[in-house]
């Protein structure tokens, strides 16, 4: 069974630039959830992907948006990146679209922006 | 505004004696509770869970009690063992669909 995989693993950007991060989810899991999780912080709820709409969303604003596509991969695109968006970016895939379902992590990726 | 908090940055504890991490959450609509740990370079895995509507789960070495007129939870392990050295984070949810978590303990077992 492929565990949840992340690319790229490290990303530098400047100000002002849009940046895509891909998740594949595991085996078997309709949704996918991501996560901003910035230095000494806990990860952060961005959003959350099931069968392909758009789920819930946590308090980002509308540059940060998101795809899933029919076989359950996701992107997270940010625009116009802003130096306070440096942090791991981590996806988690479920078989549920509900919080009770047990997410289960990627390795994330690691946004510089400068 | 910290919904979920973790007030200990770290903790040190011998091997083969129990660790304690402990959480406090501030909103009364979370009903469903999770630890997880995290190792670097890697990312979060789940250890357990535990429903407001228990006060105790447990498996194997690690056991988690909830306190919900306190609003706290606590994770135990026992015997801590080095593999057991890692970030541990709390999260909680409720009706919103999103894992809200606290900052992490960073638990390190010396041999």
């Amino acid at each position: 069974e492929t565990g949840v995989t992340q690319s790229p693993t490290h990303l530098i950007k400047t100000r002002g630039q849009q940046v895509t991060l891909r998740c594949s989810s595991q085996s078997g899991h309709n949704t996918v959830s991501w996560y901003q999780q910035a230095l000494g912080q806990g990860p952060q709820f961005i959003f959350q992907y099931y069968r392909e709409e758009e789920n819930g969303r946590g308090n980002f604003p509308p540059r940060f948006s998101g795809l899933q596509f029919p076989n359950y991969s996701s992107e997270l695109n940010v625009n116009a990146l802003e130096l306070d968006d440096s942090a791991l970016y981590l996806c988690a895939s479920s078989k549920g679209g509900t919080q009770r379902d047990t997410q289960y992590f990627g390795p994330g990726t690691r946004l510089t922006v400068l | 505004d910290q919904q979920v908090k973790q007030n200990s940055p770290s903790l040190s504890v011998q091997e083969g004696r129990i660790s304690i991490l402990n959480c406090d959450y501030t909103n009364s609509m979370f009903d469903y509770f999770l630890w997880y740990k995290k190792y670097p370079a890697e990312g979060p895995t789940f250890l357990i869970s535990i429903s407001s509507i228990k006060d105790k789960n447990e498996d194997g070495r690690f056991t988690v009690f909830l306190n919900k007129s306190a609003k706290h939870l606590s994770l135990h392990i026992v015997p801590s063992q080095p593999g057991d050295s890692a970030v541990y984070f709390c999260a909680a949810a409720g009706s919103a669909r999103q894992l809200t978590f606290g900052s992490g303990t960073q638990l390190t077992v010396l041999p």
